[in-house]
């Protein structure tokens, strides 16, 4: 079975600091993939990142970043330089080839709040 | 380009009737999805369509049917809808169905079953 672990319901961080937002997943496939996805108070899912278990190197998108440890099964989110925009919910995702073609499975989500 | 469209945006349903919900991509993506968000619990697959002609099961079906139209549409069928069927359902669209390809999703339908 597969399993996404989010062990911080809430996160609060001052405008312009970097977070970390964590993520521990559990599987025993060999190949898969690791996803971000950001949704803000207006409820669209917005994808930030993508790490796959056979990347050597961590993700990076702009400001987000994945740090990801494999032996640790750990897949966190940084944030640089946090916004007022950055507020939301923050979901990890994991996908895993050979299952059901992809599907991803959500852990249960970090709400964010940046503060001025 | 408009990426997932999803109608209606809101509904409200007695126990019992039925509804469907619609979906559309235009980004030419094989695989389609239609997940179910409530409090607390993230996102759930209720089924999947690798292809056109194709549908399969997710990890909570029960009491929701599907069709894949053609390439484009992707439609979530309640026949009979439940209280426990109250929730915003979200469908999603993928390039491909290999591990690397990020799920584009539309803005979700919000239901309620009263």
């Amino acid at each position: 079975a597969q399993k996404i672990t989010q062990t911080q319901p809430g996160m609060f961080v001052q405008e312009k600091e970097a977070v970390t937002l964590d993520c521990t997943y559990d599987t025993s496939d060999q190949s898969y993939g690791l996803f971000w996805y950001k949704q803000p108070s207006s409820g669209e899912m917005i994808f930030l990142i993508y790490q796959g278990s056979y990347d050597e190197q961590n993700a990076t998108e702009g400001r987000y970043s994945l740090n990801f440890q494999k032996a640790r099964k750990s897949a966190n989110l940084v944030i640089s330089a946090s916004q007022l925009g950055d507020s939301a919910m923050y979901f990890c995702a994991m996908s895993v080839v050979g299952s059901t073609l992809g599907r991803l499975y959500f852990g249960r989500g970090t709400q964010l709040t940046v503060w001025p | 380009n408009a990426g997932v469209t999803q109608t209606p945006k809101f509904q409200v349903l007695k126990t019992g009737q039925s509804m469907t919900l619609q979906c559309a991509q235009d980004m030419n993506h094989n695989s389609m999805y239609w997940y179910r968000q409530d409090p607390g619990m993230g996102l759930r697959l209720i089924y999947y369509s690798a292809s056109e002609g194709t549908t399969d099961k997710g990890e909570v079906p029960n009491g929701y049917n599907v069709s894949r139209l053609n390439k484009r549409e992707f439609s979530l069928r309640l026949e009979s809808a439940a209280p426990s069927q109250t929730s915003v359902y979200f469908c999603a669209s993928s390039e491909e169905s290999s591990r690397g390809s990020p799920l584009h999703f539309g803005n979700g339908t919000r239901l309620t079953v009263t």
